[in-house]
């Protein structure tokens, strides 16, 4: 069936470093991929997504390239904020909305000043 | 755009009781709305997927005579946590997705609930 992985947490990391958060995937069709947050206490928030292959998605400096080739959807952030303390999820879409997104198990990263 | 609300946003019941929680999409029309479990530290948990006008899907292990959704209109979904008992506190996370877009879903901003 269809899944996701990503990398386990926690992940901490000091500010202004360097960010990386794997993400592979397993699907049947072509998906659309998408990388959400979660600040503690919330609900999750779109943090950006591609929908087809060589896609970039980017957003608040966070960055993610759909690779086909590589089945991989990885997050990176070049210079990373005590703000960007959170769980980030890993997620697919097969369909335009009507059936469940399938999540990773969520990446949790501190970042410390 | 695309934002979902949710009500309440805390809520503390005692056992046996009954607790509604109201999921809006404020400026889009859900074809689809979503409810999830979020257990502390843990991924989501889909519980079960409802479209308009019709009767929820439940995934495997959830009962549907304890967790009663409905979906009454394109912008409202609800959730009825029945005869609620202490193993039923946790966290509980709407969606929604319209029929645009590429198959993203945006997420209310959560309810807990605790049961004493």
């Amino acid at each position: 069936g269809d899944s996701v992985t990503q990398m386990e947490g926690p992940v901490t990391l000091s500010e202004e470093a360097f960010l990386t958060i794997n993400c592979t995937y397993t699907a049947t069709g072509y998906p659309s991929l998408f990388w959400y947050v979660q600040y503690p206490g919330e609900g999750l928030q779109l943090l950006l997504k591609a929908t087809k292959a060589d896609d970039k998605g980017s957003n608040k400096g966070f960055e993610a390239t759909y690779r086909k080739e590589t089945t991989s959807f990885h997050l990176e952030k070049g210079s990373v904020q005590v703000s960007d303390s959170a769980v980030y999820f890993c997620a697919l879409s097969l369909t335009r909305g009507n059936t469940p997104l399938v999540f990773g198990k969520g990446t949790r990263l501190s970042v410390i000043a | 755009g695309a934002v979902v609300s949710q009500h309440p946003s805390r809520v503390i019941c005692k056992s046996g009781t009954s607790v509604k929680i109201e999921c809006r999409s404020l400026d889009f029309q859900a074809t689809t709305m979503f409810w999830y479990r979020q257990f502390p530290k843990q991924s989501l948990m889909l519980m079960a997927t409802s479209n308009e006008g019709s009767k929820a899907t439940y995934e495997q292990g959830v009962e549907k005579d304890k967790f009663l959704i409905n979906h009454a209109s394109l912008t409202l979904s609800t959730l009825t946590v029945t005869s609620a008992h202490p193993e039923d506190s946790s966290f509980y996370i709407c969606s929604a997705s319209g029929a645009a877009g590429a198959g993203e879903q945006f997420f209310g901003p959560g309810t807990r609930l605790t049961v004493l």
